[in-house]
């Protein structure tokens, strides 16, 4: 069956420091592929997402890139801020969303 | 546009009793999904519903169930409520098909004593 996989948290991080956040799935066809980030004591909102291999899902300085080679699409940012502590979530879509376990980034000044 | 909104926002049941829980879906979505978050894990799907019909469903039991309505707006019932269906349970929209992004509500947080 399809399954996410990805790195444990907490990661913890300074401001202006370089983020990277693993994913890995394993999935029959091709699924389309999301990360979703929430905020404490919200629900989830869509980061970016990538419908096809090589494709980039960009926004608000993160990136993400569907590597079907690898079966990957980690999660990056040049430099974070403290605003992006929060939990982040990688999800693939094959008719329904399955989800990674979570991944805890916090962003020290 | 509207977004996903849930209601009640907190809930405290009791265990054995019954739940409703209720979503209106973002203006436009035909495609409406629940799902169970319990504290410190991912969401995990519970069941899909298109134009009013079940048309996917997660590895929970039957005493999960839900409606859709004409205006897309949702429930999720749960049955005989147990201490582990406590969780945060988020609804999500969508227009249909893979690629499209789901927008999720806020969540209900349940709690069963």
């Amino acid at each position: 069956g399809n399954s996410v996989t990805q790195m444990e948290g907490p990661v913890t991080l300074s401001e202006e420091a370089f983020l990277t956040i693993n994913c890995t799935y394993t999935a029959t066809g091709y699924p389309s592929l999301f990360w979703y980030v929430q905020y404490p004591g919200e629900g989830l909102q869509l980061l970016l997402k990538a419908t096809k291999a090589d494709d980039k899902g960009s926004n608000k300085g993160f990136e993400a890139t569907y590597r079907k080679e690898t079966t990957s699409f980690h999660l990056e940012k040049g430099s974070v801020q403290v605003s992006d502590s929060a939990v982040y979530f990688c999800a693939l879509s094959w008719g329904k969303l399955q989800f990674g376990a979570g991944t805890q980034v916090v962003v020290t000044p | 546009e509207t977004g996903v909104t849930q209601s009640p926002t907190h809930l405290i049941k009791t265990r054995g009793q019954q739940v409703t829980l209720r979503c209106s879906s973002q203006s436009g979505h035909n495609t409406v999904s629940w799902y169970q978050q319990a504290l410190g894990q991912g969401p995990q799907f519970i069941f899909q519903y298109y134009r009013e019909e079940e048309n996917g469903r997660g590895n929970f039991p039957p005493r999960f169930s839900g409606l859709q309505f004409p205006n897309y707006s949702s429930e999720l019932n749960v049955n005989a409520l147990e201490l582990d269906d406590s969780a945060l349970y988020l609804c999500a929209s969508s227009l249909t098909g893979r690629n499209y992004g789901y927008t999720f509500g806020s969540g209900t947080r349940l709690t069963v004593v």
